[in-house]
């Protein structure tokens, strides 16, 4: 099965800041790779799909890249709403499973 | 608007069974995939199972498998999560969500999720 890690764990960063976020597959996955923010006690929300595309409603500081087996999430100019948790998850096998997460702290 | 309303939740002894419910609206259920995914207390998404548009094919994680069903009724608009020999470990808030497309476990709407407490 493909495993999925995400790095850091943690980042604490300000308003205003540019923050990346990393994720590698244990295999390529092509760019079969989701972004999801989860705010505390809420349900996920996908950000961007097939590494790069962001989705509707998302802010264009969001942006994703990478293919085969590692991946990033910037996010530029960091706002009050942005401090989160991320996870990736890759959609390249039938076993969709996500990463650990990063936790996006204010500092 | 996408509304996808979980039901089913509570609180079961090891070794019991449940049945969880997810009621859509505003789309062609029948033409999407349907995924759930539980988080446990203070961890992060795991990915439980997907089901195809038709149904005709379903996936789970390994953690689940040959314990837990999902189906769907697309005549009802309605997602299902069967769940039998319950462990401790299966204790989260499940999530039902929606496919970007007829098939795959990418998500691009999400229900508010239902409590499952596995405990004797």
């Amino acid at each position: 099965d493909i495993q999925m890690t995400q790095s850091p764990s943690s980042l604490s960063a300000s308003v205003g800041d540019r923050v990346t976020l990393t994720c590698r597959a244990s295999q390529t996955i092509d760019i079969y790779l989701n972004w999801y923010q989860q705010k505390l006690g809420k349900a996920p929300r996908l950000l961007i799909s097939a590494a790069s595309r962001l989705q509707s409603g998302v802010p264009s500081r969001f942006s994703g890249s990478g293919s085969g087996t590692d991946f990033t999430l910037t996010i530029s100019n960091l706002q009050p709403e942005d401090f989160a948790s991320y996870y990736c998850q890759q959609s390249y096998t039938t076993s969709y499973i996500f990463g650990p997460g990063t936790k996006l702290e204010i500092k | 608007e996408v509304q996808l309303l979980e039901s089913g939740g509570g609180l079961v002894q090891p070794g019991g069974s449940l049945t969880l419910s997810c009621a859509a609206s505003g789309f062609t259920f029948s033409t999407y995939a349907m995924t759930w995914v539980r988080q446990a207390p203070g961890k992060g998404l795991e990915w439980v199972s997907t089901i195809t548009n038709s149904g005709g094919h379903t996936y789970y994680a390994d953690s689940v498998e040959g314990r837990f069903t999902i189906s769907r009724d697309n005549s009802k608009n309605t997602l299902y999560l069967h769940m039998h020999s319950l462990r401790a470990e299966d204790a989260a808030v499940y999530y039902c969500a929606k496919g970007l497309g007829g098939y795959g476990g990418n998500c691009d709407s999400w229900g508010q999720g239902a409590l499952v407490a596995v405990s004797s």
